[in-house]
């Protein structure tokens, strides 16, 4: 079965502390890995994608993300988090050839303090 | 600029109540998406439509119905509303860019039962 799991339910951290949330996923056949993010009152974006090439995929906001395949893995990493950082991150799976569902990690709250 | 619209962003409804969550996309995509958002479960898919007519369910399916009369628009209908679908509802809708499908999500309609 297709699942994610992403291991940090809560992160606090300081401004200018390096970020890492992990990402695993399960998933049959060749997959299309994915970052969305949801700051406070906000809709959910996506901040970065993996689909093929370079497993160093870079987003916005500075974000990057490394796709490990032999550890089924997909970390978020950012070298120095800003108080506006504080919001949700949500890893997501799907498949690459036609009709897409996606399934998606629990989530992780990130709390960035000033 | 794709945009998702979602008809409400609170509402409050009673127990056995039929509700209608509405949800219109601007950019002519034939993919669309209901989810819902729970603490600690992330995004769980209810059901999907790849054009119009066609409805396939989710993971989640039970005691929801959807409708898609035309390409733009996708409606969430709870038949019987009960005290377990207090949650936060995001419509979506996805189209290829590079080769993959990304997701783009409304404003999410938080719904409460009492």
């Amino acid at each position: 079965a297709q699942s994610v799991s992403q291991h940090n339910h809560h992160v606090i951290l300081s401004e200018a502390a390096s970020l890492e949330l992990g990402c695993n996923y399960s998933y049959g056949g060749t997959v299309n890995l994915f970052w969305y993010v949801q700051y406070p009152g906000q809709h959910l974006q996506l901040l970065l994608k993996y689909f093929s090439g370079d497993p160093l995929v870079k987003g916005i906001k500075g974000f990057e993300a490394e796709f490990i395949k032999s550890k089924f893995s997909f970390n978020l990493r950012k070298p120095s988090v800003q108080w506006s950082d504080t919001a949700e991150y949500f890893c997501a799976a799907g498949g690459n050839t036609g009709f897409q569902k996606l399934v998606f990690g629990t989530g992780t709250r990130l709390l960035v303090s000033p | 600029d794709v945009k998702v619209t979602q008809s409400s962003r609170y509402l409050v409804k009673r127990t056995g109540e039929k509700v209608f969550l509405e949800c219109v996309q601007d950019m002519d995509h034939e993919n669309m998406f209901w989810y819902r958002q729970d603490p600690g479960l992330g995004l769980r898919l209810i059901y999907f439509s790849y054009d119009v007519k066609m409805k396939e369910k989710g993971d989640i399916p039970e005691g929801y119905s959807v409708s898609r009369e035309k390409k733009e628009r996708f409606s969430l209908i709870l038949e019987s509303a009960s005290t377990n679908q207090t949650s936060m509802y995001l419509c979506a809708s996805s189209w290829v860019v590079a080769g993959v499908y990304e997701q783009y999500f409304g404003p999410g309609t938080r719904l409460t039962v009492t």
